[in-house]
Parts: C-alpha cells; sequence; structure tokens
C-alpha cells in the first residue's frame, strides 16, 4: 500500500504557541483520516477528510486536505497541555498509518 | 457499549514460547485489525480480516505470526516461536465495514508484550 509521510516527526512548543503536522503521499488518495494517540493510550480518530480542498474544525483544530487530494494538515491554534501526544494521518485505501508526530507541550 | 476488548493487557514471556494475543470487537463491526506498535517501526498494520475472512495478511512479518478470525466476536494472533524482537504493543481495532469509505476504527487497549 502507498505509505503516507509525515513531518515534523517531533515538536515540542510552549503551552499557548500554534503547532502544525504535516501528512504528505505521492499518489492521490481518495480520503484521509486523522487520529490522536495520548502517551500510554491507544489512537483515537479525531475526523475523516473527503473533498479536494477541504476544510474542518473542531475547536482549536482544524484539518485541512489539499486540492490533488495528496496532502493534508492538522493546525492546532493555542496549545495546550491537554494536547500532547502522536497524532497520525491514516490513508483510507489501506488503513496504514503514517509515522505520526509526536507533541509535547511545556506549560 | 463496550468497547474493543484485549487480553491480556501486559504479557511477559520467554524467548521461544507460543504468545496468544485476543480480541473481541465492537459488537456489529464486520471488519477486524492487527497493528503493532515500537519506537522504530511506528504502528504496522499487520493483518485485516472482513466478515472473518483474512484479506490482506501482507503485515504479517514472517511464518511465526499467524492469525485466526474463528466468529464476528473474536479474533487471536498468535506467535510461535516468540522472539525478543517481537516484543511491542499490539492492538486489535475494528469498524462497520473496513476500507469502505468512512469507516473509522475502533482501537482497544492494547496487549504490551514483552519477549526476554
Amino acid at each position: 500500500g502507498q505509505q503516507v509521510m509525515q513531518i515534523p516527526q517531533y515538536q515540542h512548543v510552549q503551552e499557548g504557541e500554534d503547532f502544525t503536522t504535516y501528512c504528505n503521499s505521492s499518489t492521490t488518495l481518495s480520503n484521509i483520516q486523522w487520529y490522536k494517540q495520548r502517551p500510554g493510550g491507544h489512537p483515537v480518530f479525531l475526523i475523516q477528510l473527503v473533498k479536494s480542498g477541504e476544510v474542518k474544525k473542531q475547536k482549536r483544530l482544524t484539518f485541512q486536505f489539499g486540492e490533488a487530494k495528496k496532502n493534508s494538515s492538522l493546525h492546532i491554534t493555542a496549545t495546550q497541555t491537554t494536547d500532547v501526544g502522536t497524532y497520525f494521518c491514516v490513508n483510507n485505501n489501506d488503513m496504514r498509518f503514517g509515522a505520526g508526530t509526536r507533541l509535547t507541550v511545556k506549560p | 457499549d463496550a468497547g474493543v476488548i484485549q487480553s491480556p493487557r501486559h504479557e511477559v514471556t520467554e524467548m521461544g514460547q507460543e504468545v496468544t494475543l485476543r480480541c473481541k470487537p465492537i459488537s456489529g463491526h464486520n471488519s477486524l485489525f492487527w497493528y503493532r506498535q515500537t519506537m522504530m517501526r511506528g504502528l504496522e498494520l499487520l493483518i485485516y480480516f472482513n466478515n472473518n475472512v483474512p484479506i490482506d495478511d501482507s503485515g504479517m512479518p514472517e511464518d511465526r505470526f499467524s492469525a485466526k478470525m474463528p466468529n464476528a466476536s473474536f479474533s487471536t494472533l498468535k506467535i510461535q516461536p516468540s522472539e525478543p524482537r517481537d516484543s511491542a504493543v499490539y492492538f486489535c481495532a475494528s469498524s462497520r465495514n473496513g476500507m469502505t469509505s468512512g469507516q473509522k476504527l475502533f482501537f482497544g487497549s492494547g496487549t504490551q508484550l514483552s519477549v526476554l
């Protein structure tokens, strides 16, 4: 299956700063999903993006799907300590996870 | 409604021993996935069942690994013989209809396996 690539691998921010993680594919994706895994926990579904150029918001989280459906991003505004965890994008064609971006937040 | 249930939560075994991990998917879900998570390799898809039938097992590392789904409410992942490099967290996840667009995964709490 096609592997989705995520950057950065790690991100450390001060509480209140913004955070963005990017997901890229070499081929067109039918749709993409995002999951969050808290330390010691299991992945939990956040959202699915289907349409080209789609933008969805969940409170301080903004998800975007590229026009070509080959990339996606997750942006968190004004991070909080509760945002700590690893964020994964998932190729819904084969349910294979990207490597994830591990976010740590300094209070 | 109960979520995906995995057992055991923790397993410590010695190299060469057989290990069996168990999963009960959410009732009504007809797709089941086994993943393995390590620091080095991240979350790897091992195998995927749809309606109890293995659809994609290309992620199964080698012949020491086998998975079964004898019915809609139970699946096992077996490692025989186990090796230290099999140490990882093994997750089971289920969804209503596999890789159909829009089907999100529900994960169990995982089994932390340590092979000494």
